[in-house]
């Protein structure tokens, strides 16, 4: 079974800084996709970035890059020179090819200090 | 063009009664999915659709919850009787699925409160 984990249930970064927020997947499917969605106070999902099994590059959305090491299973997402509206939820989510679903992990809520 | 639209935004309801929950798609999108978010257990998928046809409601929690999607362009999720402990929002999110990188789109949602 498909399963996502996000190890950072919160953190506290210092404006201006890079961030990088941890996600592992486990997936037995050699094909899949991998998504961040953000989620402020207000509560609305925001697509930030995606990341295909098989992109030979590692994907990037202006301040948004993601980490991507499929030997470690791991897709971290990064953030360069935060700020303060970044603070809010962050998801990591995994797309199966072979039957669509797509789940998401619990979430790091990310909080950017002036 | 308009986004996935949920209605209610909002619903209270007493325990017992029955609650629908809407959700209209963006047209074209073909993948249709309900999740279910709460602090304690995140975002959890209950169903998703495919052409109107449901393919995996092992998430949906109970015999209480049940899903419909009549046509392309409307789904439901009805919890009956309801419960306390169902209080969350519900999202509805579509997507096109002849592109791997077609996002998810997210409704709103629709807060639950179960009184």
């Amino acid at each position: 079974a498909q399963k996502i984990t996000q190890t950072q249930p919160g953190m506290f970064v210092q404006e201006k800084e890079a961030v990088t927020l941890d996600c592992t997947y486990d997936t037995s499917d050699p094909s899949y996709g991998l998504f961040w969605y953000k989620q402020p106070s207000s509560g609305e999902m925001i697509f930030l970035i995606y990341q295909g099994s098989y992109d030979q590059q590692n994907a990037t959305e202006g301040r948004y890059s993601l980490n991507f090491q499929k030997a470690r299973k791991s897709a971290n997402l990064v953030i360069s020179a935060s700020q303060l509206g970044d603070s809010a939820m962050y998801f990591c989510a995994m797309r199966e090819v072979r039957d669509d679903k797509i789940i998401f992990g619990k979430g790091t809520r990310l909080h950017i200090l002036p | 063009d308009a986004g996935v639209i949920q209605s209610p935004r909002h619903e209270v309801t007493e325990m017992g009664q029955e609650v629908t929950l809407r959700c209209k798609p963006i047209s074209g999108h073909d993948y249709l999915f309900w999740y279910r978010q709460t602090m304690m257990r995140g975002l959890e998928l209950l169903i998703y659709f495919n052409n109107n046809v449901p393919i995996d409601d092992s998430g949906m929690p109970e015999d209480r919850f049940s899903a419909k999607m009549p046509n392309a362009s409307f789904s439901t999720l009805k919890i009956q009787p309801s419960e306390p402990r169902d209080s969350a929002v519900y999202f509805c999110a579509s997507r096109r699925g002849q592109t791997d990188n077609s996002p998810l789109h997210f409704g709103n949602g629709t807060r639950l409160t179960v009184t």
